[in-house]
């Protein structure tokens, strides 16, 4: 079955660049979305489709995909950006995959 | 604005069914499909399914097949989560959330709105 990884956190300092990572077998054929969570909340879509960023997201969240890693990045991070955040992908065989998530830590 | 609005916490014993609703608000209702997804508590998100709420096609991970079943009806604009034969591995919180993904050969859309979430305790 279809896997993806993610490192389990992330320490940045406030106004630094966050950057996370998803891995998985020719990842970068593939759409990625990227998830928010903060606890006892619901997760929010925060990038779609490898770059897209829905309605309300700032830009300061962005997305790449190539080869078998799609990056998550968030320039100049805020305290109010901890969470978990969840790399998800599509494959025919598995169909909707999630990562295991990150921890993101705002020191 | 978009909005699904869920059923309520449910506590059921094992072996039991639980069947969760998703009332969906805000837009067109066919236009999209819907997954659900679950979280154990302290754990990630699993995908469980998704269906069209055009035609009624469905798709499962493979780890529930046979215990799932996906529904909606679209005159409520309302779907339908059953799990079957409930073990305490299942207690969990389950979300639906609005699919962007509209052919059952096309995942990979995103999920762009999220239900409240309704948590499930099995226990005997």
């Amino acid at each position: 079955s279809y896997e993806l990884t993610q490192p389990p956190s992330v320490s940045v300092s406030p106004g630094q660049t966050a950057t996370f990572t998803c891995t998985g077998d020719y990842l970068g054929d593939k759409f990625a979305s990227w998830y928010q969570q903060k606890p006892g909340q619901s997760p929010i879509l925060v990038i779609y489709q490898d770059t897209q960023r829905p309605s309300g997201i700032p830009e300061r969240f962005s997305g790449s995909n190539s080869g078998n890693t799609a990056t998550l990045t968030i320039r100049g991070t805020q305290a109010t950006d901890e969470a978990d955040y969840y790399c998800q992908a599509w494959d025919s065989r598995t169909e909707e995959v999630f990562g295991g998530g990150t921890k993101l830590t705002v020191l | 604005q978009v909005q699904l609005v869920q059923s309520g916490p449910e506590v059921k014993k094992p072996g039991a069914s639980v069947k969760v609703s998703c009332r969906s608000s805000g837009y067109a209702f066919t236009n999209f499909g819907l997954s659900w997804v679950r979280q154990a508590p302290g754990q990630g998100l699993q995908w469980m399914g998704w269906i069209s709420t055009h035609n009624g096609n469905t798709k499962y991970v493979q780890n529930l097949k046979g215990r799932i079943t996906l529904t909606t009806d679209t005159s409520t604009t309302t779907a339908y989560m059953e799990l079957r034969s409930l073990t305490s591995d299942d207690t969990a919180v389950y979300y639906c959330a609005r699919d962007r993904r509209t052919a059952a050969a096309a995942g990979g859309r995103g999920f762009d709105f999220w239900g409240q979430g309704t948590p499930v305790t099995v226990s005997s």
